[in-house]
């Protein structure tokens, strides 16, 4: 598609279940980061990937957060056993490089992910 | 540690006036920076973008400065219009072997632009 498609807008979840946000990148785009707002405070990055190879996973917390992105399905991020400090808005983004100024990153409209 | 700043959390302008939102970063080893818009309820929408070799770069209404020996980057609006008014995001790109693509991101300027 010609823009980032992440689903569900908003999710609900309990505090102690589990939860998984889906992103299906821009066609054509061998990258996809994702990012998490808390608060409307500045992004935090999570991780990306490269095609479906972790590329930088040094912001994702070391437990219950696992990310995948696999050939002809969307890309996936699931969080364990959330706890409320996850709420969040995840934005997941794609680009067809990493590192070219004149391609950066295109963001999709986020899922709000509300803890209870 | 806040390597990218946007120390004015809103501004307010009239419309056909020049907006100007600031950036500071603290980190001299970023590639290039980026500005992305935000509306409520939707995902960033990128900008404008300079490469740290440059000074300026411009696309229409948009014109972005970097001043490095400062570090500070500016993106300037002109005519502003109300359809501008968002919250701007500054964003850089670490360079080198850090450049895995992650953009570092400020906290944002509220632009309201008034009719």
């Amino acid at each position: 598609g010609e823009e980032v498609a992440q689903t569900p807008k908003h999710l609900v979840r309990g505090e102690g279940q589990k939860a998984k946000l889906y992103c299906a990148p821009i066609k054509g785009h061998s990258y996809v980061f994702w990012y998490q707002q808390v608060l409307k405070n500045e992004f935090k990055f999570l991780i990306s990937f490269q095609n479906e190879n972790v590329f930088d996973e040094t912001g994702m917390p070391k437990e219950r957060f696992s990310a995948k992105c696999l050939p002809n399905s969307p890309c996936s991020l699931e969080i364990q056993a959330t706890k409320l400090e996850d709420s969040a808005v995840y934005f997941c983004a794609s680009s067809q490089s990493r590192d070219r100024v004149d391609q950066p990153q295109h963001f999709g409209d986020g899922t709000r992910l509300s803890i209870l | 540690d806040q390597q990218v700043k946007q120390n004015s959390p809103s501004l307010s302008v009239q419309e056909g006036r020049i907006s100007i939102l600031n950036c500071d970063y603290t980190n001299s080893m970023f590639d290039y920076f980026l500005w992305y818009k935000k509306y409520p309820a939707e995902g960033p929408t990128f900008l404008i973008s300079i490469s740290s070799i440059k000074d300026k770069n411009e696309d229409g209404r948009f014109t972005v400065f970097l001043n490095k020996s400062a570090k500070h980057l500016s993106l300037h609006i002109v005519p502003s219009q109300p359809g501008d008014s968002a919250v701007y995001f500054c964003a850089a790109s670490p360079h080198g072997s850090s450049n895995t693509g992650k953009l570092i991101f400020g906290q944002g300027t509220t632009l309201q632009v008034k009719p």
